[in-house]
């Protein structure tokens, strides 16, 4: 069983749709949550940080669930601009290592 | 400031052969990572140096391993180079204190074995 699981898409929305990701993990004990985003053949950038409370950055909400040891993205009103892959990332309690989902790919279609 | 560059961008190389890739961290980083990103399977993490140490390594053979110079820039050698290696390996830099926060990548090296 991989470490970090998403679906892998990809997930064809118009614009202004909500479009929702989830990821599973299978460390307990891990210690930090992200969201990244990488364009076609570039770098990975961080997107947010993922909380049990939940964090808002302007259409972007993410979500921790350590019960379930699940993390969601939802991205409101989506932009042409959001098509790209959105990689799920954990990292453990030791060490400042990434440990990266295979990734959710989304086209955002006009 | 100047992000995390890696030099070359494109190499080819053929089966059997040794692979120097490069990486320059952000001014004032100390800690270097590595990571593989192979077709289909995702970023996968190969080594970190801090401070001229590895300090922690991913699950790939010992034909991979590397070094950090006294400058904190690294090198990534691959040995005996296998057409699965051909990926895009990508370097970034962070601040230890920063921790998983802290991270900035370069714009990676791709690597074709033929």
């Amino acid at each position: 069983r991989k470490e970090v699981e998403q679906d892998p898409g990809p997930f064809n929305v118009p614009e202004g749709a909500t479009v929702a990701f989830n990821c599973t993990y299978s460390n307990s004990a891990s210690q930090s949550f992200f969201w990244y985003r990488q364009d076609c053949r570039k770098e990975p950038k961080l997107l947010m940080s993922v909380y049990s409370s939940g964090n808002e950055d302007g259409r972007f909400t993410a979500q921790l669930n350590r019960a379930s040891q699940y993390i969601s993205l939802l991205i409101r009103d989506s932009k042409l601009s959001d098509s790209a892959t959105y990689l799920c990332v954990v990292v453990p309690r030791a060490g400042n290592m990434l440990t990266f989902g295979g990734g959710t790919r989304l086209m955002v279609k006009p | 400031e100047a992000g995390v560059t890696q030099s070359p961008t494109h190499l080819i190389k053929t089966r059997g052969q040794q692979a120097t890739l490069r990486c320059s961290p952000i001014s004032g980083h100390t800690s270097v990572y590595w990571y593989q990103q192979a077709l289909g399977l995702g970023l996968q993490f190969l080594l970190w140096y801090d401070e001229g140490e590895e300090r922690n390594r991913g699950n790939f053979p010992p034909r991979f391993s590397g070094r950090q110079f006294p400058n904190y820039s690294s090198e990534l050698n691959v040995n005996a180079l296998e057409l699965e290696d051909s990926a895009l390996y990508l370097c970034a830099s962070s601040l230890p204190s920063a921790g998983p926060w802290g991270y900035t990548f370069g714009s990676g090296t791709r690597l074709t074995v033929v």
